[in-house]
């Protein structure tokens, strides 16, 4: 089965810190993406990337950056956090085959105080 | 813009019964829609998915209806069972590998 691992499940931080969240998936998927869940808007695209080095802006980029250096890590960065941030990110990959199922990680919770 | 919507945020059912979790779409160029269950502390997991020139599939307990008249997508889960408490998803291919996600429905199962 795949695997997507975040490396943080709950975070806390404070306005203004550089945030950074990791996701690494272990099956050679092209494809990767970043997004934040609230309550009753969903699942809301951040940024998303097809390769290494490659990267999409998603609905909400604002405020966010990706980096893609290597084809199984894919990191967020909050470049400057803000209260309005505060959130569940969650990270998917998928790799197109039959269908286009995402597979997700189990989430981080940040907190921005 | 376009988007992926739900007309109910919560629904409560009895164990045994059959759910019904509806979604609406706008996009009309989308071709491929996927449900997703979320469970608690969990990330969103795989459920089934439609392409759009069918209108019915069936998995296990789980069946996903699509209409594209009045771009209308469903799930039913039949004898629902404690364990299918959740949040679920509908999802649509927006273009390319990227996925659009409506806001969810809990669904609540009741002993």
């Amino acid at each position: 089965d795949v695997k997507v691992t975040q490396s943080s499940r709950y975070l806390v931080k404070r306005t203004g810190e550089k945030v950074f969240l990791e996701c690494v998936q272990d099956m050679d998927h092209e494809n990767m993406f970043w997004y934040r869940q609230d309550p009753g808007l969903g699942l809301r695209l951040i940024y998303f990337s097809y390769d290494v080095k490659m990267k999409e802006k998603g609905d909400i980029p604002e405020g966010y950056s990706v980096s893609r250096e290597k084809k199984e890590r894919f990191s967020l960065i909050l470049e400057s956090a803000s209260t309005n941030q505060t959130s569940m990110y969650l990270c998917a990959s998928m790799v197109y085959r039959d269908n286009y199922g995402y597979t997700f990680g189990s989430g981080t919770r940040l907190t921005v105080v | 813009g376009e988007s992926v919507g739900l007309h109910l945020p919560t629904l409560s059912v009895q164990e045994g019964d059959n759910s019904i979790i509806n979604c609406a779409y706008s996009n009309s160029a989308s071709d491929y829609f996927i449900w997703y269950k979320q469970e608690s502390g969990k990330g969103p997991q795989f459920i089934i998915d439609i392409r759009s020139n069918m209108d019915k599939r069936q998995g296990q307990r789980v069946t996903v209806l699509l209409n594209k008249t009045v771009k209308h997508l469903s799930l039913q889960i039949a004898a629902t069972q404690p364990g299918d408490s959740a949040v679920y998803f509908c999802a649509e291919n927006h273009h390319n590998n990227d996925m659009r996600f409506g806001a969810g429905t809990r669904l609540t199962v009741k002993p």
